[in-house]
């Protein structure tokens, strides 16, 4: 089953404790992204990456870092996490292929953080 | 810079009634509109989307979405609600060239009452 798996799905942490998010997806995707979810905000994309080893910054980078070494994942990491980064993450993944800059984005379930 | 409006908090709807969920976008060149849903505790899932072509496109789960470019609009529609329609949905915009970038709505709840 094409999927995308986050996790953990839900987190309770305090400040300054590092923690990583992982996604991984099966459908061998090369585009993948990592948004927040906040009321009445909609999603803010927070990193995205076109490919293997390449990553740019989206629209809300800060107090985020992300790699990409295996096209597979892409995991988001929250080196000193504050109370303001409590929010659900979603990781998104779609395939780049010729012409198909309008292709839809998969996405995982969504992680849960909360920042004590 | 690319933008997304749904005015529209929450729409409650009768079930068996057509719905009609707004969405205004504003970008430079022509536009990749998008309608996604999200049930609660999941993820986003994809509805449909406007490229070219047609104005009128159908999507998933009976729902459709008429491109408007003098008014700038993607309005989702259904003829007749569902209560399992019941949902957040989220039009989303991206411009070519713009692959990247995906920008969101704030989203509208959709409430379909018995």
């Amino acid at each position: 089953e094409a999927q995308v798996t986050q996790n953990p799905r839900y987190l309770i942490t305090v400040t300054g404790k590092k923690l990583t998010v992982t996604c991984s997806q099966n459908m061998n995707h090369e585009y993948m992204s990592w948004y927040r979810q906040d009321p009445g905000l909609g999603l803010r994309q927070i990193y995205y990456s076109m490919n293997v080893e390449v990553t740019d910054k989206g629209d809300v980078p800060e107090g985020y870092k992300v790699s990409r070494k295996e096209k597979r994942n892409f995991p988001l990491i929250l080196e000193s996490p504050s109370p303001n980064q409590t929010s659900l993450y979603f990781c998104a993944s779609k395939a780049r292929t010729s012409g198909s800059l309008g292709g839809e984005l998969f996405f995982g379930e969504g992680s849960r953080l909360t920042v004590l | 810079a690319q933008s997304v409006a749904q005015p529209e908090d929450q729409v409650n709807v009768a079930e068996g009634n057509p719905l009609t969920v707004k969405c205004t976008y504003s970008v430079s060149g022509n536009p990749y509109l998008f309608w996604y849903v999200q049930y609660p505790n999941r993820g986003l899932q994809f509805l449909l989307k406007y490229i070219t072509g047609d104005n009128l496109v159908k999507g998933s789960y009976g729902f459709e979405a008429e491109f408007n470019k003098s008014q700038t609009s993607f309005h989702l529609k259904k003829p007749s609600a569902l209560v399992s329609d019941s949902a957040l949905y989220f039009c989303a915009v991206s411009s070519p060239g713009g692959y990247n970038k995906l920008i969101f709505g704030a989203g509208t709840r959709l409430a379909v009452h018995p």
